[in-house]
């Protein structure tokens, strides 16, 4: 699975969109784009995942650029339960999952 | 569905005793995953399973560790003898076991060896 980069913290303030960058410059054409978050001592959450398009669900929005090496995630109207630490990972999800650092993103009230 | 099922929840034990967390994953599911968190190596993949059968057990530190599928609905990760390294989360995850298809995680056991 490929690497990914992610910003190591982020702020946000309550009720403005969080957009949360990841670069995964050497994805492989058929590797898709999954997006986790991990609320402290929880299991990590499933949010969103594509492979070439644009995504959206209840939860948030996935940008992927053309090339596919770089996506956004957007929580739109972000809140204080969404502060977490947010994975961003590139591979398939009936095989390993490499879970990176994460972006800490702190909701400010 | 009552999602990935995981026990036990907290687990303590002494050093060179043995452990055995259990998981058993969303009914239907075909992939089965064993992770563990550190703060030192973050969240890391132990070993996987596809219809029951492992399929890549590189990310298990050493010989004491083992685990094992013997149907579709059980899969145990037992220590054997434990150190106070072990000490970690450790989360299952099962998957629909397609490509596409997304890992759903367990609340996690955590472990704490003496």
């Amino acid at each position: 699975d490929a690497k990914t980069t992610q910003p190591p913290s982020m702020d946000c303030a309550e009720g403005r969109a969080a957009n949360l960058p990841c670069n995964h410059s050497t994805i492989s054409g058929n590797e898709y784009v999954y997006w986790y978050r991990q609320i402290h001592s929880q299991g990590p959450q499933y949010i969103i995942h594509g492979l070439k398009n644009n995504e959206t669900n209840e939860m948030a929005s996935l940008i992927i650029t053309e090339d596919r090496k770089s996506s956004t995630l957007i929580l739109p109207h972000a809140t204080l339960r969404d502060t977490a630490v947010y994975y961003c990972i590139a591979g398939f999800g009936n095989e390993k999952l490499t879970f990176g650092t994460g972006t800490r993103l702190t909701i400010i009230p | 569905d009552a999602g990935v099922i995981q026990s036990p929840r907290h687990e303590v034990t002494e050093m060179g005793q043995e452990v055995t967390l259990r998981c058993k994953p969303i009914s239907g599911h075909n992939s089965l995953f064993w992770y563990r968190q550190t703060m030192m190596r973050g969240l890391e993949l132990l070993i996987y399973f596809n219809n029951n059968v492992p399929i890549d057990d590189s990310g298990m530190p050493e010989d004491r560790f083992s685990a094992k599928m013997p149907n579709a609905s059980f899969s145990t990760l037992k220590i054997q003898p434990s150190e106070p390294r072990d000490s970690a989360v450790y989360f299952c995850a099962s998957s629909p076991g397609t490509s596409m298809n997304e890992q759903f995680f367990g609340p996690g056991t955590r472990l704490t060896v003496l």
